[in-house]
């Protein structure tokens, strides 16, 4: 199976900072036949269901604000949220679609300072 | 536009089988594949398993041997069984559509909260 390590477990932030998600694969998620990296970020907020906002690894989902921003490739990703605002906290996690069984990170709480 | 709704018990005893049903619209279970993902309280996401539009099926390998997900197509529903249920199977229980091309799960039902506890 495909391991996620997510980090940090939980960030603490002010509004208007920039905040960065670590999302490392344990092998590579990048397929060869169509070019792409098989990585999501969700985004939960409490009593939600989770709610995609980057696929492919940097391709925000149609209504994302474009201050959610998804990076990296092979086995290293990044979710960057530009300008955090209060309706941002939440908890996001990774997951890899590469192969069966998809997996996901542990999740990386974001709460206000 | 795509829905997902889960429905089922809300308390199942241990030992016992849990039946989820997820009734979508918007969309066929015929032309999209459909995944299960659960989340206990508190705690992140697991994939349970996941029936694809052609109606072959995946699932963990950890909850292979207890886990069943069929389809019926005439109704566009997707169904969960998974038996010898254990308190830690208590949770959030999710069915989600995948994408096409990219099977990253863009459309999830509510979910339901299943709790297994005598």
């Amino acid at each position: 199976d495909i391991v996620m390590t997510q980090s940090p477990s939980s960030l603490a932030v002010s509004a208007g900072e920039t905040v960065t998600i670590n999302c490392k694969s344990s092998q590579s998620l990048f397929g060869s036949v169509r070019q792409k990296n098989y990585l999501a970020w969700y985004q939960q907020k409490p009593g939600q269901s989770p709610k995609l906002l980057i696929y492919l690894a940097s391709t925000r989902e149609s209504g994302v604000p474009d201050r959610f921003i998804g990076s990296g490739s092979g086995t290293d990703f990044t979710l960057t949220i530009s300008s955090v605002q209060a309706e941002d906290l939440a908890n996001y996690y990774c997951q890899q679609y590469y192969d069966t069984p998809y997996t996901f990170g542990a999740g990386t709480k974001l709460e206000l300072k | 536009q795509v829905r997902l709704k889960e429905s089922g018990p809300r308390l199942v005893q241990p030992s016992q089988t849990l039946s989820v049903t997820c009734t979508v619209s918007g969309f066929s279970v015929t032309s999209y594949h459909v995944s299960w993902v659960r989340q206990p309280p508190g705690k992140g996401l697991e994939w349970v398993g996941a029936i694809w539009k052609g109606g072959s099926t995946d699932y963990n390998s950890a909850l292979k041997s207890r886990l069943s997900i069929s389809r019926d197509t005439s109704k566009n529903q997707v169904f969960l069984k998974m038996n010898s249920l254990q308190t830690d199977d208590t949770g959030t229980y999710y069915c989600a559509k995948l994408g096409l091309y990219y099977p990253s799960f863009d459309y999830w039902g509510q979910g339901v909260m299943v709790t297994v506890s005598s």
